[in-house]
């Protein structure tokens, strides 16, 4: 099983572009995250989705959307990307309120 | 709402010493605790939970953790540190039952000095 992957790696971006941050799993699970770690902070959570067809927001949302398009993937994306968006991105995937589990991160960089 | 503190953003000990990362968290239910591991540009990895139960966990690695209601705490400890533990290491807390996903402490960056 490759549990949860993400793609791209690293990415980088000029202010003002968009782009969408892939993820997707292969355990089933119901509910996914996408989480942003920054330096001394932690990880934060961006948007969450109990299940197939719910997102809601988290503690920092501004600046992204999210789409649920099945039960596996779950992508995050950035309209109009700003520097303060530099970070690496988590996703993540749990069933009920179990462990979550993490794919590698995407390192992102707006310039 | 709930929170989690990890004092010390960095520890430093000697290969074989006790290793002891402080977890402290508030949570208006009964908390769900987790230690989770990085290494290196890698994501987390699980190293113990608690949910309910004993309150001595033991995790992957040779750590544990235990949970402390009257003190609110969940510190997690190894007995004798190995080069291969130096990573960064995140409590968290999942105390809210209208949203599953995880609160993060800010993390701590253990050093394994040779």
């Amino acid at each position: 099983n490759a549990g949860v992957t993400q793609t791209p790696k690293f990415q980088v971006l000029k202010t003002g572009q968009s782009m969408t941050l892939q993820c997707a799993q292969d355990m089933n699970h119901n509910s996914m995250y996408w989480y942003r770690q920054d330096p001394g902070m932690g990880l934060r959570l961006i948007y969450y989705s109990a299940s197939e067809g719910t997102t809601d927001k988290g503690e920092v949302p501004n600046g992204y959307n999210v789409s649920r398009l099945n039960k596996r993937e779950f992508s995050l994306r950035l309209e109009s990307a700003a520097p303060s968006q530099t970070s690496v991105y988590f996703c993540a995937s749990s069933e009920m309120a179990d462990t979550q589990y993490f794919g590698p991160g995407t390192r992102l960089t707006v310039l | 709402a709930q929170s989690v503190t990890q004092l010390g953003s960095h520890v430093s000990v000697s290969e074989g010493a006790l290793v002891l990362l402080r977890c402290n968290y508030s949570s208006s239910v009964p908390p769900y605790l987790f230690w989770y591991v990085q290494y290196p540009n890698q994501g987390l990895q699980l190293l113990l939970k608690y949910t309910t139960g004993a309150t001595l966990v033991k995790g992957i690695n040779g750590f544990e953790a235990e949970f402390k209601k009257s003190e609110t705490s969940f510190h997690l400890t190894k007995p004798s540190a190995h080069m291969s533990d130096a990573a960064e290491y995140f409590c968290a807390v999942r105390g809210d039952t209208g949203r599953r996903a995880l609160t993060f402490g800010s993390g701590t960056r253990l050093q394994v000095q040779p």
